[in-house]
């Protein structure tokens, strides 16, 4: 079966702790997004990559870090610098370009306390 | 000023109505615009694309998009219960996806 899978779907870090959030796709889809949810809101972009080695800073990067080793992957590092890191994470996936529908995984709702 | 706004509801119709959905955007360079139907605690889902003026349908689905007023909907015919979700509209701006906070939806039996 084609999809994004995601891991884990909870994750519970201390403050001050980095977190890495996996993200795999085998929908051979160029393009990866990483967004973030906070309750009653829509989703804001972290970070967006185009094609392999290669990624752009959305409109709230500031406090995470992204890397694009390979075209399955994009995993998300939410490091101690990100003020507010509590929150419902999501990454997609679409082909390259403009216009083109993007697919969500299942996401991971990470608390840090 | 947000680049997608949409009602945050909620927006309350009885099974078999019609619900109505509507989301405006502020980037008149905007080309392709998207719904999503998101469950409590799940991820976004997508349900329609649409790209140019006029409706699109899809089953009990309609999306309509009017560029001129930057205004689009989405007419849910034959409501059911299932139906209840929070439903965001999402622009497409040069790769970059721009979300409203979404309008959730409650379908009374």
């Amino acid at each position: 079966d084609g999809g994004i899978t995601q891991s884990p779907k909870y994750l519970f870090r201390k403050e001050g702790q980095n977190v890495t959030l996996s993200c795999e796709q085998n929908l051979n889809h160029d393009a990866m997004y990483w967004y973030r949810q906070d309750p009653g809101q829509g989703l804001r972009l972290i970070y967006y990559s185009q094609i392999v080695n290669d990624f752009q800073k959305g409109d709230i990067a500031e406090g995470y870090s992204v890397s694009r080793e390979k075209k399955e992957s994009f995993p998300l590092t939410v490091t101690s610098a990100q003020k507010n890191p509590t929150a419902f994470y999501l990454c997609a996936s679409s082909e390259a370009g403009t216009a083109y529908e993007q697919y969500f995984g299942p996401g991971t709702r990470l608390t840090v306390t | 000023q947000k680049e997608v706004e949409q009602n945050s509801g909620p927006l309350s119709v009885p099974e078999g109505a019609i619900a109505s959905l509507n989301c405006t955007y502020s980037d008149r360079v905007s080309q392709s615009f998207f719904w999503y139907r998101q469950y409590s605690g799940k991820s976004p889902e997508l349900i329609m694309s649409i790209y140019s003026n006029g409706d699109k349908e899809d089953g009990r689905f309609t999306a309509q998009l009017n560029k001129a007023s930057q205004y689009v909907s989405l007419l849910i015919r034959d409501s059911q219960p299932s139906d209840s979700a929070t439903y965001l509209c999402a622009v497409d701006n040069f790769n970059k996806f721009y979300f409203g906070s979404g309008t959730k939806l409650n379908v009374k039996p």
